[in-house]
């Protein structure tokens, strides 16, 4: 079946820098990306959704500026939080679907994000 | 606005017993509705999912029930274990390839021996 390769799967880093989190669609073409930010016991919100080639489409309330998004093949798409703040620590997920999808939805297993 | 709504909050079943989770849509160009189960530290991993042209699906221990008219649909998990403890989602989205799910707020589950 599908797969959707995400890493780092944990990160640490310090207040002012960037992390990315790369996520890799291994037997398919991921025309669209999802990604999704989830707090503790909490649900997934979405923070973007992304073309392959195209720029981002950003959620009420997701800074762009902050939560870069790349797509620029089909198989990989990064999303790079840049100058970090302890109030980004959470879970992040990616979520792909291919041109022949049919409804499908591969979901990545996530990145911890701990910014202290 | 919660386009989805998801109840309950958290279950707790006994051992064999029969796990129902709730959950009900608003917009009704929805036409894919999958539920997820996730681990902690894990993404959500697609449990079963459905259509509106049917009004159940069943595999395995898990059914999921469709009610259009009602909008409404729900997960049943037959003969649950202690390995069904998981935190479970509904989601819905449209037919497109660039819609994304917008998930239920999720519902704690466990099961206990």
């Amino acid at each position: 079946g599908a797969v959707v390769s995400q890493h780092p799967s944990r990160v640490i880093c310090k207040s002012g820098t960037s992390v990315k989190i790369e996520c890799r669609s291994l037997d398919f073409q991921a025309t669209t990306m999802f990604w999704y930010r989830q707090f503790p016991k909490q649900s997934l919100m979405l923070m973007a959704t992304s073309n392959e080639g195209s720029k981002a489409t950003y959620e009420q309330g997701v800074e762009k500026d902050k939560f870069l998004i790349n797509h620029a093949s089909l198989t990989l798409s990064t999303l790079t939080v840049t100058s970090a703040h302890p109030e980004d620590s959470s879970f992040y997920i990616c979520s792909a679907r291919g041109q022949l999808a049919n409804y499908g939805y591969t979901f990545g297993s996530g990145t911890r994000l701990t910014v202290v | 606005q919660q386009q989805v709504k998801q109840s309950p909050q958290s279950l707790i079943v006994q051992k064999g017993g029969i796990s129902i989770i709730n959950c009900a849509y608003e917009n009704t160009a929805f036409d894919y509705f999958p539920w997820y189960q996730q681990f902690p530290g894990k993404g959500p991993a697609l449990l079963i999912a459905i259509r509106p042209d049917v009004s159940e699906k069943k595999e395995g221990r898990f059914t999921i029930s469709f009610n259009k008219s009602a909008k409404q649909f729900s997960l049943h998990i037959m003969d649950s274990q202690p390995g069904d403890s998981a935190t479970y989602f509904c989601a819905a989205s449209r037919n497109s390839g660039n819609t994304p799910l917008v998930f239920g707020k999720g519902t704690r589950l466990s099961v206990i021996a």
